[in-house]
C-alpha cells in the first residue's frame, strides 16, 4: 500500500547543480502536483498535471521543470538550484479532476532540500 | 480572487477543552472545502471535506467542520482537544483554473494543546 512516494527525503544541493525530485504513484491517479512548503508562506503550487502529457504552471513555476510521461510518475527538475529553493517538497495526487470535483488528494512524505 | 484564508497562525487550547480553527473562502460557485492535518517531518494528511448536503461535516479523529455559506467560513472543530492533536492544520478549496479544479491551500495554523 505504497500511496505517493517520494525520493529522495534529504538532499544537500550546491548553488548551480541541478537535480530531480522523484515522484510516484501507484492509484492509477490522473492528477499529480508539486508544492513547496515555506515557514509562513503555507503551500505553494508549483507545477500540475491532469494526465500523462498534460502539465501546467501552478504559482510559484519559475527554476523548475516537470514532465509527464506515464500516469505514475511526475518529477520534479530543478535545472540550477539557487538558495532561494532551499524548501520542503511535496508530491501530491488525485482521482480524476473533472468539473466540480470534491476528489481528495493524497501527499508523499515530502522531500527536504537545501540549497547551498 | 478565489482563495482561502486562515486568520490565526497559531491557536492554543488545554486538554480536555473545545478547539476550534477558522478558515474562510473567497470562491465563485459551489466551494469543494478540504481539510488537512501535517504532524512533524510529515506529509498532510486529509482530514474532512464538504461537497454538498449537511453543513456539519465529520472527520477522522473526532474532529468536524461546519460550513456556513453567509460567513463563507468552514472552521475546523472538536468537542476534547487531545495534547496528539497538536500539529499544522490546513484549510484548501478547489479553485476552478485552465478547466480544472486546482487545490489552494490557506498558510495553514499551529494548534497546540497543552497538558
Amino acid at each position: 500500500n505504497a500511496g505517493v512516494t517520494q525520493t529522495p527525503k534529504f538532499q544537500v544541493l550546491k548553488t548551480g547543480q541541478s537535480m530531480t525530485l522523484q515522484c510516484a504513484q501507484d492509484m492509477n491517479h490522473e492528477y499529480m502536483s508539486w508544492y513547496r512548503q515555506d515557514p509562513g508562506m503555507g503551500l505553494r503550487l508549483i507545477h500540475y498535471s491532469v494526465g500523462a502529457g498534460i502539465t501546467d504552471q501552478g504559482e510559484v513555476p519559475n527554476g523548475y521543470n516537470v514532465s509527464r510521461s506515464t500516469t505514475e510518475d511526475f518529477p520534479l527538475r530543478l535545472l540550477s538550484a539557487a538558495p532561494s529553493q532551499t524548501s520542503v517538497y511535496f508530491c501530491a495526487s488525485g482521482p480524476s479532476d473533472g468539473v466540480g470535483s470534491g476528489n481528495t488528494i493524497y501527499f508523499g512524505e515530502g522531500s527536504w532540500l537545501t540549497v547551498v | 480572487a478565489q482563495s482561502v484564508a486562515q486568520p490565526e497562525d497559531q491557536v492554543n487550547v488545554a486538554e480536555g477543552n473545545p478547539l476550534t480553527v477558522k478558515c474562510t473562502y473567497s470562491v465563485s460557485g459551489n466551494p469543494y472545502l478540504f481539510w488537512y492535518v501535517q504532524y512533524p517531518n510529515r506529509g498532510l494528511q486529509f482530514l474532512l471535506k464538504y461537497i454538498t448536503g449537511d453543513n456539519l461535516v465529520k472527520g477522522s479523529y473526532g474532529f468536524e467542520a461546519e460550513f456556513n455559506k453567509s460567513q463563507t467560513s468552514f472552521h475546523l472543530k472538536k468537542p476534547s482537544a487531545l495534547v496528539s492533536d497538536s500539529a499544522l492544520y490546513f484549510c484548501a478549496v478547489r479553485v476552478l483554473s485552465g478547466g480544472s479544479y486546482i487545490p489552494t491551500f490557506g498558510r495553514g495554523t499551529s494548534l497546540i494543546v497543552h497538558p
